[in-house]
């Protein structure tokens, strides 16, 4: 069946890089685009940025040159790189599979804090 | 950005009592290629990632009971749901993947009385 899991450090340091892996099973990479999607606690939900089945990527201009997505096609895998991070920047961070334009699968999420 | 303006923030019902639970897009998300809303709504239980519950507006995500209706076009959206059950108790929330970037709304708080 169709999952997601994401994974990482739950605490980075201001200034730091946070990088995260989406590992994927149930689909292949090629065949669908899975994005990031980041929560803050008790608020909404924010689109990051996306990694086409194509390679491709997109992002949100919220993150301006912040952020990068990139894969690993050959361990379903798809990595977030996001730098200069603030405490703003705490939140759960999300990896879902796209399908149409809406998320039909989502990971667990993983909880991120920045704090020194 | 297309912003996506979600009310109320909270409401407070009874089981088996309905709710309404309203979504306004700033511009259509009604696709004229495919006469397609692109508008989903999801459910967030407390711990948990979000759930598909519905696409296109009114299109039931597979295995979502069909208390849960979906409705409207253009730029005018509501979520539906009949029989409230306890298990519904969740934050709920509307995207638009209609245009990059994608964008949801504030989110709505269901308590059972």
């Amino acid at each position: 069946q169709v999952q997601l899991k994401e994974s990482g450090p739950g605490l980075v340091q201001p200034s730091q890089t946070l990088s995260l892996t989406c590992t994927v099973s149930g689909f292949s990479l090629t065949s669908y685009s899975v994005h990031w999607v980041r929560q803050h606690s008790g608020k909404s939900l924010e689109w990051m940025g996306r990694m086409w089945s194509d390679g491709d990527t997109s992002y949100n201009s919220a993150f301006t040159s912040r952020l990068s997505i990139s894969r690993d096609t050959s361990k379903s895998q798809v990595f977030l790189k996001m730098n200069s991070l603030q405490t703003e920047d705490t939140g759960t961070y999300y990896c879902a599979r796209n399908l149409g334009g809406r998320f039909d699968y989502w990971g667990q999420g993983v909880m991120v804090t920045v704090s020194s | 950005d297309i912003v996506m303006t979600q009310s109320p923030f909270s409401l407070a019902v009874s089981e088996g009592e309905m709710v309404t639970i309203n979504c306004k897009s700033s511009q259509s998300l009604l696709s004229s290629g495919n006469q397609k809303n692109y508008l989903a709504w999801y459910q967030q239980k407390p711990g948990q990632s979000p759930k598909l519950l519905i696409y296109y507006a009114s299109t039931r995500q597979s295995g979502v009971p069909d208390r849960f209706i979906g409705s409207g076009s253009g730029t005018d959206f509501t979520l539906t749901i009949s029989d409230v059950q306890a298990e519904d108790l969740a934050d709920y929330y509307c995207l638009q993947h209609y245009s990059y970037p994608l964008t949801f709304g504030s989110g709505t708080k269901l308590e059972i009385k």
